[in-house]
Order: structure tokens, then sequence, then C-alpha cells
């Protein structure tokens, strides 16, 4: 079993529509939590921090749950530009511990 | 702020030839990744740099694989000899120690 597991998807979805990722982790040690956006033969760039308490920013929401050990990513109003392969990302240990990837979740926004 | 540099982008090499990417991290970056990146798969860990000490290279296949970072900058990360396998994207990153990464445009490099 990967340390850190997604649904590859690939996720269709038409404009407007909301859209959730999950992605669990297996290491109870992990630490941090991150979600990457990675275009078509483009590197992967931040799109956000997973904190404790959920946090929000614009169109995304992101949740963290500890117990269940997944982490999830939440797309409202979907713009064409969304599509993109979405990575998480985890980090176990202290100040610049391990980070493990997931293998990404496709989205694909059609009009 | 500059962003994470890479060289060269693109790379076609015959197999058991020598490969070196150069990669400069973001100034202040103390942390330096090296990852390795196959079609459809996540980032994988090769190597990472806490200034110029290498805290974790578990996953560097010591072989063929190896890289530096002498002045705890920019750093080199060299393959020699190449294998068919060995075709992939090569990531860079580099974050403040513990917050998020940065990641360079990548290295494409095709082994024939």
């Amino acid at each position: 079993r990967k340390e850190v597991e997604q649904d590859p998807g690939p996720f269709n979805v038409p404009e407007g529509a909301t859209v959730a990722f999950n992605c669990t982790y297996s290491n109870s040690a992990s630490q941090s939590f991150f979600w990457y956006r990675q275009d078509c033969r483009k590197e992967p760039k931040l799109l956000m921090s997973v904190y404790s308490s959920g946090n929000e920013d614009g169109r995304f929401t992101a949740q963290l749950n500890r117990a269940s050990q997944y982490i999830s990513l939440l797309i409202r109003d979907s713009k064409l530009s969304d599509s993109a392969t979405y990575l998480c990302v985890v980090n176990r240990g202290g100040n610049a511990g391990k980070s493990t990837f997931g293998d990404g979740t496709t989205l694909t926004v059609k009009p | 702020e500059a962003g994470v540099v890479q060289s060269p982008r693109y790379k076609i090499i015959e197999k058991k030839q020598p490969v070196a990417f150069w990669c400069n991290p973001i100034s202040g970056h103390n942390t330096l990744y090296w990852y390795l990146q196959n079609l459809g798969q996540g980032p994988e860990l090769l190597i990472r740099y806490e200034n110029e000490e290498a805290v974790d290279d578990s996953q560097l296949p010591k072989d063929r694989f190896s890289a530096e970072r002498l002045k705890g900058v920019d750093s080199t990360l060299k393959i020699q000899p190449a294998e068919l396998g060995d075709s992939a994207v090569y990531l860079c990153a580099s974050s403040r120690q513990g917050t998020e990464q940065y990641f360079g445009p990548g290295t494409r490099l095709t082994v024939t």
C-alpha cells in the first residue's frame, strides 16, 4: 500500500459544478499537508496548505481529518481553467521532514 | 523574487552516457530537493539537502546517481551511466525549512 493514495480519476465535470477529491495517508506521524496543482507538462505549483481547522481560498476549501487520516479538496463553481492534476503532499516528521506526494487526481472541466 | 532555475530543460542521450542537471534554488531557501517524476505519477524524492548536507538520500540509486550541493546554494544531479529506465522528468524544488516547496520547471530526460 502506498503511503499517500489518491483516486486518479479522471473526474470530468461541467463548468459550475462542485467537485471533491480525497487523499488518504498511512503514517499517523504526518504533520503537515498541502495540495499542489500540476498542469500538463508543467511543474507542480502550490495550491494551498491544509490546516487542522480547515481553510478556504476563494472557491477552494481544504479539510484535514486526522482521525481518519485523510485530506480533502473541494472546488466550487468549477472553471475551465481548473482542469489540471491535483497532487496531495504529506510531510512526515519535524522541520523539513520527508515529503510524500500522491500520484494525483486529474480533473477536466468541460463547457 | 526569482523562482527555482533548472537547466537544461530537455536532454536526449544514448544509454550508458553520463548526464548532469543543474538547479539554483530560490534565494534564502536552505532546503533543496531533487525529485524524479514519471508520467502519471507524483514526484518521488531522490535526495533532500539542508544547506550543504544531504539529510535524506535513501531513495537515490547510489550505484549510478550522485548529487552535490557544495556551497549550500546550487546543486548538481548526475547519472552515470544512464539507462533506458531513467527517462523521466527531474524536478528540483526548494523551501525554507519545514515550509511549502517551490518547484523549478524540470529537466525532461530521454534515454535512447
